[in-house]
């Protein structure tokens, strides 16, 4: 089945310590992303990469990291968490980057720092 | 800058019809997109209209683009109770989608 994984898909934690959250997909899309969800916000993009060992900042960059070694995953890393960082996350992937192709969703990840 | 914006809240009854409203500011973008987000799930892309369109019909779904006045719509017939949900406008640009704060639709049977 054609599908974007992320885990975990719940994670509480505490300010400072160091998390990653995995991304995954199966259907050899080039195109990769990360956007939070927050309410009355919408989804805002965090990091994005076009193809492997590339990636941009989104719009809201600050305090995270990516990496894409591997065309299948591209986690999302959060080197020292904040309570500003508690938030719904979702990767999303699709074959190219124009605007003319689906972006497949994840499930999201629940992240809550205290 | 690009901006999407969506009211916050829709209420309808069953077996009428909803009209989500959505407005931007950026008209480059070549499409725009119709994402809905059931309780606790990822977003589903629910339709698309390419930006030289005007209107895009897919069974009970109806999308308006109103290039002028940089609106778009979206409009579910016979809505159920299972249409409720929150549901997303984005424009697509290179790289990434500038999505709206989303709307909650409820439906009341």
């Amino acid at each position: 089945e054609a599908q974007v994984t992320q885990n975990p898909r719940y994670l509480i934690t505490v300010t400072g310590k160091k998390l990653t959250v995995t991304c995954s997909q199966n259907m050899n899309h080039e195109y990769m992303s990360w956007y939070r969800q927050d309410p009355g916000l919408g989804l805002r993009q965090i990091y994005y990469s076009m193809n492997v060992e590339v990636t941009d900042k989104g719009d809201v960059p600050e305090g995270y990291k990516v990496s894409r070694k591997e065309k299948r995953n591209f986690p999302l890393i959060l080197e020292s968490p904040s309570p500003n960082q508690t938030s719904l996350y979702f990767c999303a992937s699709s074959l190219s980057s124009q605007g003319s192709y689906e972006q497949y969703f994840g499930p999201g990840t629940r992240l809550t720092v205290t | 800058g690009e901006d999407v914006e969506q009211s916050l809240f829709l209420s309808v009854r069953e077996g009428d019809s909803s009209v989500i409203n959505c407005t931007y500011t950026d008209s480059s973008s070549t499409y725009l997109y119709w994402y809905k987000q059931e309780p606790g799930a990822g977003l589903q892309l629910l339709t698309y209209i390419f930006s030289n369109m005007d209107m895009k019909q897919d069974q009970r779904l109806t999308v308006l683009l109103n290039k002028k006045d940089k609106h778009l719509s979206l409009r579910i017939a016979d809505t159920q109770t299972g249409d409720s949900a929150i549901y997303f406008c984005a424009e697509a640009f290179t790289g990434k989608l500038i999505f709206g704060q989303g709307t909650t639709l409820q439906v009341k049977p």
